[in-house]
């Protein structure tokens, strides 16, 4: 099994919908959840991360943990075509600097 | 702010040869990693300096990778000698406090 699930999709959505990612965990050790943007052919950019449980706002994104079920969501409201990318989910430790555990990576498009 | 540059973009290299990456963190800091997504795989940690230590390098996978970090600036990863199930992209990330990494734009290798 691995530590972090992530549906690779795609996940096609009309512009201005709301994008909803997830991911699930199995590590409990796990107390930073992190988000990242990769465009094609470029390196993960980092959108936005939270520690244990609970919710965190930046601008038009949305990060949810619930470490009661090891998931971590990312919602993006108004999305825009530029939104189109792939999101990877990376959990880590703070026992264990470094490490990142990254998800597969869900591959959004946002249709004009 | 200049971001984590890495050198080169890409590179293809025969069966046996040998390839040095290079990375350049972000100036100030200290915490470098490396990365590796092979075809169809999720990103996968390598290792990370402090400086010019190695915090933790549990993800190389054979002594065939060297990783160094002199002066604790730039950072080179040799593969010697490379195989086949080498290429991928391998991407390096720095950052300040240890949580928070910024990737650069990886380099691609082929090996044939």
């Amino acid at each position: 099994q691995k530590e972090v699930e992530q549906d690779p999709g795609p996940l096609s959505v009309p512009e201005g919908a709301i994008v909803s990612l997830n991911c699930t965990y199995s590590n409990s050790a796990f107390q930073y959840f992190m988000w990242y943007r990769q465009y094609s052919r470029k390196g993960p950019e980092l959108l936005m991360y939270t520690y244990s449980s609970g919710n965190k706002e930046d601008g038009r994104f949305t990060a949810q943990v619930d470490k009661s079920s090891k998931y971590i969501s990312l919602f993006i409201r108004d999305s825009q075509p530029s939104d189109s990318a792939t999101y990877l989910c990376a959990p880590r430790p703070t026992d264990s600097w470094g490490k990142l555990q990254f998800g597969a990576g869900t591959q959004v498009v946002v249709t004009p | 702010e200049a971001g984590v540059t890495q050198f080169p973009s890409h590179s293809v290299i025969e069966k046996g040869q040998t390839v040095t990456l290079r990375c350049d963190p972000i100036s100030g800091h200290d915490n470098l990693y490396w990365y590796r997504r092979v075809m169809g795989k999720e990103i996968k940690f390598l290792l990370h300096f402090v400086k010019e230590s190695k915090q933790d390098e549990s993800g190389m996978p054979n002594n065939r990778f060297l990783a160094e970090r002199t002066g604790g600036t730039y950072s080179t990863l040799k593969v010697q000698p490379a195989e086949l199930e080498d290429s991928g992209v391998y991407f390096c990330a720095s950052s300040r406090n240890g949580i928070d990494e910024y990737f650069g734009p990886g380099t691609r290798l082929t090996v044939t």
